[in-house]
């Protein structure tokens, strides 16, 4: 059972371009979610997190917006640059039982061109 | 400050034969995890350690897995046996807050 799903396993836009990943998820205890950025043969690296208190947290060229109604969540990079071509992996918890440990998405690939 | 240091990177076997994994995370960080990262698919939790205590493992195999966190620091992960289905990349965090967690680069294993 997929709790944490991103149905777009890649993305391709153009530099300069704005870039929206999408992440749904199931688990109506989660209260936190996070983006993580993974380069070829690295660890995943934080990007930029929510709390369900809020519904949009920005931090430089990157967004993210929450709709706890939907159950959705989005990241947007704005202009969208070379460098930001990597998997982006989308991640929630909540604070009792088995929401309570990081659950990830399946990730999705964004291909920035020129 | 020096990231989450894992080793090895890379490892190959053969199936049956025993393999560990070694991490250092990130100084002062009392939460470490393992997580296993199969091709196509995001990080699944094995074990979280908070300091020496493992807090949860109900994900680690435990017929094959064993995990230790000595002095709550370094950690080790072993397989025994490995069996082909355990090829993956084994990837170490660790965490301060126990939110935001810091990923070494992970160790890619091949069973053949």
């Amino acid at each position: 059972d997929q709790q944490v799903k991103q149905n777009s396993p890649s993305l391709s836009v153009q530099e300069g371009r704005i870039s929206i990943l999408n992440c749904d998820y199931t688990n109506s205890m989660f209260d936190y979610f996070l983006w993580y950025k993974k380069y070829p043969a690295e660890g995943p690296t934080f990007l930029i997190s929510i709390s369900s208190i809020k519904d949009k947290n920005e931090d430089g060229r990157f967004t993210v917006f929450l709709n706890k109604s939907a159950k959705h969540l989005s990241l947007h990079i704005v202009p969208s640059q070379p460098g930001d071509s990597a998997v982006y992996f989308c991640a929630a918890k909540g604070n009792t039982g088995t929401a309570s440990k990081l659950t990830f998405g399946t990730g999705t690939r964004l291909q920035v061109t020129l | 400050e020096a990231g989450v240091v894992q080793s090895p990177r890379y490892k190959i076997i053969e199936k049956k034969q025993p393999v560990a994994f070694w991490c250092n995370p990130i100084s002062g960080h009392n939460t470490l995890y393992w997580y296993r990262q199969n091709l196509g698919q995001g990080p699944e939790l094995l074990i979280r350690y908070e300091n020496e205590e493992a807090v949860d493992d109900s994900q680690l195999p435990k017929d094959r897995f064993s995990a230790e966190r000595l002095k709550g620091v370094d950690s080790t992960l072993k397989i025994q046996p490995a069996e082909l289905g355990d090829s993956a990349v084994y990837l170490c965090a660790s965490s301060l807050s126990g939110t935001k967690q810091y990923f070494g680069p992970g160790t890619r294993l091949t069973v053949l």
